[in-house]
C-alpha cells in the first residue's frame, strides 16, 4: 500500500517532443506529489509539485496531471529539449515521509 | 548554507574499513533524511531524523548502519565493516515542512574495495 508504480522505465523522445511519465499510487492518505529531476554526479531536484485539491499544474514546460480517483499522476514536457534528458523521479507524501517511484530514464534527441 | 553540503563527495574504502559520512543541512531545516542510491537505481530511504532524534531509522540495511544528529544541524552516517554491497551514492536531504520540500545534497560516492 506504500508503493508508488513509476513508468515507463526508460523513454526516448525526439526534441520539440511531448515525454510523459506516468506515477500510480495506492495510499489515500498521501496528500503531496512531487516531481524530482536527477542529472548525473548530482541529488535530485524539486521540479513541480501537486496538492489533491487540484487536477493540473503547470510550471513553465512542464505540467502535472492529477487524478484523484484513479490514483494516478503524470508529468509532461511541453516542447522537450536535449537538456531536459534526465532521470525523472516521481514522489507521493505525507507528514514527513517521501515514497519514491523508481525513475525514468528520459533522453531527448536532437 | 545556501545548499545541503556532503562530504566528502567521493571515498574509497577497502572491505573491512569503517567510514563516516557527513551531511551540513540548510540552516534552520528540522528534518534530515538519508537515501541511498545504487548505480542507475531508485532512492532506498535509510533513516530520518527530526531535530537530534530519529523517529524512522527502519530502513537502515543492518546493524553495520549508524547515524546521528547533533545540535540540530550536522548528521554523520557511518558504515562499519564496509562490505562491496555498500558501495553506491549516500544522499542526504534536508526540509523545514517534512515531505513538502526535500532539498538534496550532491552525494558522496562510497566505493568498496
Amino acid at each position: 500500500q506504500q508503493q508508488v508504480k513509476q513508468s515507463p522505465q526508460s523513454l526516448i523522445v525526439q526534441k520539440g517532443g511531448i515525454p510523459i511519465i506516468n506515477c500510480a499510487y495506492e495510499n489515500t492518505a498521501f496528500d503531496y506529489f512531487p516531481w524530482y529531476q536527477q542529472f548525473p554526479g548530482k541529488g535530485p531536484a524539486l521540479l513541480i509539485a501537486i496538492r489533491p485539491d487540484v487536477s493540473e499544474k503547470k510550471e513553465g514546460r512542464f505540467t502535472i496531471s492529477f487524478n484523484k480517483s484513479a490514483k494516478q499522476f503524470s508529468l509532461h514536457i511541453m516542447d522537450s529539449q536535449p537538456g531536459d534528458s534526465a532521470t525523472y523521479f516521481c514522489a507521493a507524501g505525507f507528514n514527513y515521509q517521501l515514497i519514491w517511484g523508481a525513475g525514468t530514464k528520459l533522453i531527448i534527441k536532437p | 548554507g545556501a545548499g545541503v553540503s556532503q562530504s566528502p563527495s567521493n571515498k574509497v574504502t577497502e572491505k573491512g574499513k569503517d567510514v563516516e559520512l557527513r551531511c551540513d543541512p540548510i540552516s534552520g531545516h528540522t528534518a534530515l533524511y538519508w537515501y541511498r542510491q545504487s548505480l542507475g537505481q531508485g532512492l532506498e530511504f535509510l533513516i530520518y531524523f527530526q531535530g537530534n532524534s530519529a523517529p524512522d531509522k527502519s530502513g537502515l540495511p543492518s546493524d553495520r548502519f549508524s547515524a546521528e544528529r547533533t545540535g540540530g544541524s550536522v548528521s554523520t552516517l557511518t558504515i562499519q565493516r564496509t562490505q562491496q554491497e555498500d558501495s553506491a551514492v549516500y544522499l542526504c536531504a534536508s526540509s523545514l515542512l517534512g515531505a513538502d520540500g526535500y532539498t538534496f545534497g550532491s552525494g558522496t560516492r562510497l566505493t568498496v574495495v
